[in-house]
């Protein structure tokens, strides 16, 4: 069975730091996405950056960058220079190739912006 | 262009009452999608469709009924509502050109008394 794991309930990062949060995956598929999504204190959930499992460089989005290890099977964020507005909840996800695409999520990181 | 549209964003029901969560998109995405949030549990799938006409379960479908009624809207149905339905619902839909990422609707939050 799929199964994503984020072991970092909390985390705190000083302004304009960078922070990584984690999260492990599990799948016997060798086609997946991985998917970070970004839950601010207001409640909606906002896509942040993909990576294909077969996709050879790290995804970058701007601040923002998926540090893929496929043999390890983690795919962790990376923020670079933290703003106050990071602060919010980030849910790492993987999309499985079956029928509707579907998405398991993993349970989240809190991250905290200190200025 | 709204993107993903949920009614409504707040509702109080007393235990055993029934009532159906509205999910539309404009995007023209063929799949869509139900989660409920709760705290400590990320996201978990209630229901998916992944296209127009079918439907499937996901992860926690009891006490839930869900209908594709066009490409754009995707309901949620609770029959007898239980305490143990308290939730935030997200609706979600996607589409290829995205890699199947998801555009969320904002959420509805849910209180069964």
């Amino acid at each position: 069975a799929q199964k994503i794991t984020q072991t970092q309930p909390g985390m705190f990062v000083q302004e304009k730091e960078a922070v990584t949060l984690d999260c492990t995956y599990d799948t016997s598929d060798p086609s997946y996405g991985l998917f970070w999504y970004k839950q601010p204190s207001s409640g909606e959930m906002i896509f942040l950056i993909y990576q294909g499992s077969y996709d050879q460089q790290n995804a970058t989005e701007g601040r923002y960058s998926l540090n893929f290890q496929k043999a390890r099977k983690s795919a962790n964020l990376v923020i670079s220079a933290s703003q106050l507005g990071d602060s919010a909840m980030y849910f790492c996800a993987m999309r499985d190739n079956t029928g509707g695409f579907k998405t398991i999520f993993g349970a989240g990181t809190r991250l905290f912006v200190k200025a | 262009n709204a993107g993903v549209t949920q009614t409504p964003k707040f509702q109080v029901l007393k235990t055993g009452q029934s009532m159906t969560l509205q999910c539309a998109q404009d995007m023209n995405h063929n799949s869509m999608y139900w989660y409920r949030q709760d705290p400590g549990m990320g996201l978990r799938l209630i229901y998916y469709s992944a296209s127009e006409g079918t439907t499937d379960k996901g992860e926690v479908p009891n006490g839930y009924n869900v209908s594709r009624l066009n490409k754009r809207e995707f309901s949620l149905r609770l029959e007898s509502a239980a305490p143990s339905q308290t939730s935030v619902y997200f609706c979600a839909s996607s589409t290829p050109r995205s890699n199947y990422g998801y555009t969320f609707g904002s959420g509805t939050r849910l209180t069964v008394v």
